[in-house]
């Protein structure tokens, strides 16, 4: 089984400041990891993933990551934040050869001018 | 990019009355969708595994009586609420896992339906 770790509930980050998301996760298998935003009302988009290879991973809006396999970690990073980066975001692990997806707690990101 | 629509987005019922919400593949097939159930500012809890062709599989403490699924065919899930009380108000959202390179599956998500029982 798969479990995600997201220590922070909330972030609260001025614009342009650069700004870390920590992820951890558990496996007893290969994982596949993933960001996910949410806005207000809305359902989840893809930030970016991790499937292999380069374990720096490059996604939409100017988000990267960092796979960390002795760590176990996925942590999001933005290296300056604008007001319209605020919003939920999700970390998700998925074990290879299933389909479940399991998602963290999620932490909201607060950006303020 | 694939997509998954949901339909309603929203709806609001009164208590005891069933509610149906639809989950369709629009340009891929899928044999498999998930439904998640997501409380106010919470995150996503997978609720059940819907499988074209036979009986969804629901995760432990989900009433398989209350959240009716049916896998219609294979571009189309439905989750029926029945018997709908206020704490099944809650934010709906099904995705579905499209094939690609590899054997590795891509989620798709649905935008989602907020249900609120009054």
């Amino acid at each position: 089984a798969q479990s995600v770790t997201q220590l922070d509930s909330q972030v609260p980050v001025f614009e342009e400041a650069p700004v870390e998301l920590r992820c951890n996760y558990s496996s007893s298998v290969s994982v596949y990891l993933f960001w996910y935003v949410q806005y207000p009302n809305q359902g989840l988009q893809l930030l970016l993933k991790y499937l292999s290879g380069s374990t720096l991973v490059k996604g939409i809006n100017g988000f990267e990551a960092e796979f960390n396999k002795s760590q176990t970690s996925f942590h999001l990073r933005k290296p300056s934040v604008h007001i319209s980066d605020t919003a939920e975001y999700f970390c998700a692990v998925k074990g290879k050869g299933f389909q479940k997806l399991v998602f963290g707690t999620g932490t909201r990101l607060l950006v303020s001018p | 990019g694939a997509v998954v629509s949901q339909h309603p987005s929203w709806v609001i019922c009164k208590s005891g009355t069933s509610v149906k919400i639809e989950c369709r593949s629009l340009d891929f097939q899928a044999t498999t969708m998930f439904w998640y159930r997501q409380f106010p500012k919470q995150s996503l809890m997978l609720m059940a595994t819907s499988n074209e062709g036979s009986k969804a599989t629901y995760e432990q403490g989900v009433e398989k009586d209350k959240f009716l699924i049916n896998h219609a065919s294979l571009t189309l899930s439905t989750l029926t609420v029945t018997s709908a009380h206020p704490e099944d108000s809650s934010f709906y959202i099904c995705s579905a896992p499209r094939g690609l390179a590899g054997g590795y599956y891509e989620q798709y998500f649905g935008p989602g339906t907020r249900l609120t029982v009054t």
